[in-house]
């Protein structure tokens, strides 16, 4: 079945870092991906999307390119901040929207220190 | 953005006992909820979906004996862990959304079965 894999945390970096959380994915159609985000104390939300092949899903300065021929959604952001420690999860839907079934990574947590 | 919460944020409980965890959309209708479970270290997996006022459809794998849904109206839902065990130990999320609209998170759940 369809699967999600996402780096191992904790990351931990220097504020202004560049930041890389590599995920692939396993499907057998055409899923869009996700990345979520999981500040402490809060539920999960959604950060950025890519619904098709070559997609650039981008926000709040991070940014991820749906890469068919890897099977890869990989998370950047060229300078992160101390607000940006948090849990990301990668993840992917049959459906362009997510909303329904989502299939998540096990998620990789980021600390950024001053 | 929609604010969903969950009640209770931890759970303590013996083995043997039931215990009810509620979720609730705070400021929309949810037509959908969800219900996910994170073991440490792995995947949020979805353990069911539910429309409200219809019985839950569980993924495969799911016991709906002791996971018992319930949907009864359009700002909560309830999940009923049953005889629960130390194997149920778990980290348990909760979704909403309105119709083809995105997933609306909770914060979790720690449930602990001693």
């Amino acid at each position: 079945g369809d699967s999600v894999t996402q780096m191992e945390g904790p990351v931990t970096l220097s504020e202004e870092a560049f930041l890389t959380i590599n995920c692939t994915y396993t499907a057998t159609g055409y899923p869009s991906l996700f990345w979520y985000v999981q500040y402490p104390g809060e539920g999960l939300q959604l950060l950025l999307k890519a619904t098709k092949a070559d997609d650039k899903g981008s926000n709040k300065g991070f940014e991820a390119t749906y890469r068919k021929e890897t099977t890869s959604f990989h998370l950047e952001k060229g300078s992160v901040q101390v607000s940006d420690s948090a849990v990301y999860f990668c993840a992917l839907s049959e459906d362009p929207g997510g909303y329904n079934k989502l299939i998540f990574g096990a998620g990789t947590r980021l600390a950024v220190h001053p | 953005g929609a604010v969903v919460s969950q009640h209770p944020s931890r759970v303590i409980c013996k083995s043997g006992t039931s215990v009810k965890i509620e979720c609730r959309s705070l400021d929309f209708q949810a037509t959908t909820m969800f219900w996910y479970r994170q073991f440490p270290k792995q995947s949020l997996m979805l353990m069911a979906t539910s429309n409200e006022g219809s019985k839950a459809t569980y993924e495969q794998g799911v016991e709906k004996d002791k996971f018992l849904i319930n949907h009864a109206s359009l700002t909560l839902s309830t999940l009923t862990v049953t005889s629960a065990h130390p194997e149920d130990s778990s980290f348990y999320i909760c979704s909403a959304r309105t119709v083809l609209e995105t997933q609306y998170f909770g914060p979790g759940t720690r449930l602990l079965v001693l």
